[in-house]
């Protein structure tokens, strides 16, 4: 199976609002709401943010919100701030019953 | 509080087989709670590995299935990963992971803090 197509790098400034995409197929994102969004720091285990496309977990604060359209998925992070710096991955549920997560995209802030 | 520890060799050799175990407290193991591995090598991303139910319901990332068995022990609140033939591509540090599972809900919600095991001779 491919893994989910997210950019590479992305980067904001203090403030500011960014949106990190997540690109796969009929067969995954398509398919269900099952879209989940993981933030990891460098050397620290993956943490869920966001799950079933835009559902926040107890404890993660609503700068950060989750949509779908069709195949692509979003992450937005509001009023960027320096601890945002980290990896981030989406995940999805996919028509044959495995997992797949996307290719990660990097966070800098400037 | 959930808590997930995996542990196992840190050095495994090449063709041999990589064997870890998680042990889970405070978390039931019924009620739509099921158990996956993810890997991550170094520098890369996460990859699935597998996830199981305590029924024994078994699903696997096809590019591994020939080589991976995860397997379950509700009674000792463990689940365990065997990788055969394993080549240097299968050094990354491995997490046991919950992942919930339910009709409006799937995701992956507590993590171990991972266990990094090296292919090497």
């Amino acid at each position: 199976q491919s893994a989910l197509t997210q950019p590479a790098s992305v980067s904001g400034s203090p403030g500011q609002s960014i949106t990190i995409s997540c690109t796969g197929s009929s067969s995954d994102i398509g398919a269900y709401n099952y879209v989940s969004w993981y933030q990891q720091h460098p050397g620290k285990a993956p943490k869920l943010l966001i799950h079933d496309v835009s559902d926040r977990p107890s404890g993660i604060s609503n700068r950060f919100s989750g949509s779908k359209s069709g195949n692509t998925a979003s992450l937005t992070i509001s009023g960027l701030q320096a601890e945002d710096e980290a990896d981030y991955y989406c995940s999805s549920y996919t028509r044959s019953r495995t997992r797949v997560f996307g290719t990660g995209t990097k966070v800098t802030v400037l | 509080q959930v808590q997930l520890q995996e542990s196992g060799p840190g050095l495994v050799k090449p063709s041999e087989t990589l064997s870890l175990t998680c042990n889970v407290s405070g978390s039931s193991f019924y009620s739509g709670n099921y158990w996956a591995w993810i890997r991550q090598p170094p520098g890369r991303g996460l990859d699935w590995i597998a996830t199981i139910y305590h029924s024994g319901t078994t699903y696997y990332n096809p590019s591994l299935k020939s080589r991976a068995t995860i397997s379950i022990d509700t009674p000792k609140s463990q689940f365990s990963l065997r990788l055969t033939s394993v080549t240097a591509a299968d050094t990354a540090v491995y997490y046991c992971v919950r992942e919930r599972y339910f009709d409006d809900e799937r995701n992956f919600d507590y993590w171990g803090q991972g266990i990094l095991v090296t292919v090497s001779s």
